[in-house]
């Protein structure tokens, strides 16, 4: 069963416009995640992440939301810009140690100028 | 510059040949793991491993084996490649657990087809 999901396969918005990746998960004992985003023909690069001891982490564009209680996570990218087509990866953080991932299936942005 | 390499970069094998899939990092990372790719399943962990010595178990680790014996290498060994191992590998290395907000690097993936 899966424990980290991401609903959306693929997501298109204008240039300019905001975009909303979301991310759902099962276990409540998950406390810290991550975003990646990853270009074809290229391995997956860390964007931002966020404890549980927050609910919001923003980095530039890039902002973080958590909702502990609806096991739900989100990611906002303002303004989108075409350079942002790519797939991204939700992860939660599994034990301690920070060494354990799980991924989800990832949603395919694109972006139109 | 700070990389993490993967060789072959492309792979076609038969079904049984044994192969290796080397991973090196020249960032003095303590943490290595490998994942592989799969349309529609995203990415899964195999194995991972916190220092010289020490490697354990992630989500998918049947089929597979690893070593570090040193801290710069972490190969990924197939014994005995099946078709259900034709997949997108990436390694993966970071300076501790991405807890502590340790950015983790992805090398640029090895895309194997098992006949």
């Amino acid at each position: 069963d899966q424990q980290v999901k991401q609903n959306s396969p693929s997501l298109s918005v204008q240039e300019g416009r905001i975009s909303i990746l979301n991310c759902d998960y099962t276990n409540s004992m998950f406390d810290y995640f991550l975003w990646y985003k990853k270009y074809p023909a290229e391995g997956p690069t860390f964007l931002i992440s966020i404890s549980s001891i927050k609910d919001k982490n923003e980095d530039g564009r890039f902002t973080v939301f958590l909702n502990k209680s609806a096991k739900h996570l989100s990611l906002h990218i303002v303004p989108s810009q075409p350079g942002d087509s790519a797939v991204y990866f939700c992860a939660a953080s599994v034990d301690q140690a920070g060494t354990a991932l799980i991924f989800g299936k990832g949603t395919t942005l694109s972006v139109s100028s | 510059e700070a990389q993490v390499t993967q060789n072959p970069r492309y792979l076609i094998t038969v079904t049984g040949k044994k192969l290796t899939v080397t991973c090196s990092q020249n960032m003095n990372h303590e943490y290595m793991s490998w994942y592989r790719q799969d349309p529609g399943l995203g990415l899964r962990q195999i194995y991972y491993s916190m220092n010289v010595e020490v490697t354990d178990k992630g989500d998918v680790p049947e089929g597979y084996k690893v070593s570090r014996k040193e801290k710069r290498n972490f190969p990924l060994i197939l014994e005995s490649p099946s078709p259900n191992q034709t997949s997108l590998y990436f390694c993966a290395s970071s300076l501790g657990g991405v807890r502590v907000g340790e950015t983790q690097y992805f090398g640029p993936g090895t895309r194997l087809l098992v006949l």
